[in-house]
């Protein structure tokens, strides 16, 4: 079956320590996403990209960065300027931006 | 700026007791309202796409319809199992990377 696949479901990250969420889809989607949830807020753009080699920022891209060296993935790194990580970490794809989007099941991300 | 905003951001009904959903939205020209059910932990997971004003779209329990303002999901005499937030996003056309998603509506429906 065709989906989105969202690795670790749990992380932990000490103080000063760089972490990278790992997003891998197998349904040929040009487009891929991070967002970021945290309670009471919504979804936050952190990265997008439409296209293999190319991404732009979101809303709030400071403290995180990505590659697109493949078209099926798109990882995510929380570097240490981060200041506030603890959130849950969400990937999406499309194939086209008016179907929709497929998210995977996210990544919880908490600092020790 | 490109805004939306659900109310009520919670949703307590008892099983058969049929409700509404809304979402109103601020953008320069809308191309597409989306809505999406999030279970606990997991991540959301589509339901409708609506383009234009008049549109409505029904899928078992839940009916979206859209405004130029506004758009409602109808839940129509729920079941336990459709406890979860909803969450609705807009895409607008002078920014068609990203949807805005708002900050959801978590409903609880009791047997």
């Amino acid at each position: 079956d065709g989906g989105i696949t969202q690795s670790p479901k749990y992380l932990f990250r000490k103080e000063g320590q760089n972490v990278t969420l790992s997003c891998e889809q197998n349904l040929n989607h040009d487009a891929m996403y991070w967002y970021r949830q945290d309670p009471g807020q919504g979804l936050r753009l952190i990265y997008y990209s439409q296209i293999v080699n190319d991404f732009q920022k979101g809303d709030i891209a400071e403290g995180y960065s990505v590659s697109r060296e493949k078209k099926e993935s798109f990882p995510l790194t929380v570097t240490s300027a981060q200041k506030n990580p603890t959130a849950f970490y969400l990937c999406a794809s499309s194939l086209d931006d008016l179907y929709g989007y497929t998210f995977g099941s996210g990544t919880r991300l908490t600092v020790v | 700026e490109d805004q939306v905003t659900q109310s009520p951001e919670a949703l307590r009904l008892q099983e058969g007791e049929s409700s509404s959903l809304n979402c109103s939205y601020t953008v320069s020209g809308l191309r597409g309202l989306f809505w999406y059910r999030q279970d606990p932990g997991k991540g959301p997971e589509f339901l409708f796409t609506l383009y234009s004003a008049g549109e409505e779209k029904e899928k078992e329990r839940l009916k979206a319809t859209l405004t130029k303002k506004e758009s409602f999901l109808h839940i129509t005499a729920p079941k336990p199992e459709d406890s979860a937030t909803y969450l609705c996003a807009v895409q607008a056309y002078s920014n068609t990377g990203k949807l805005i998603f708002g900050q959801g509506t978590t409903l609880q429906v009791k047997p």
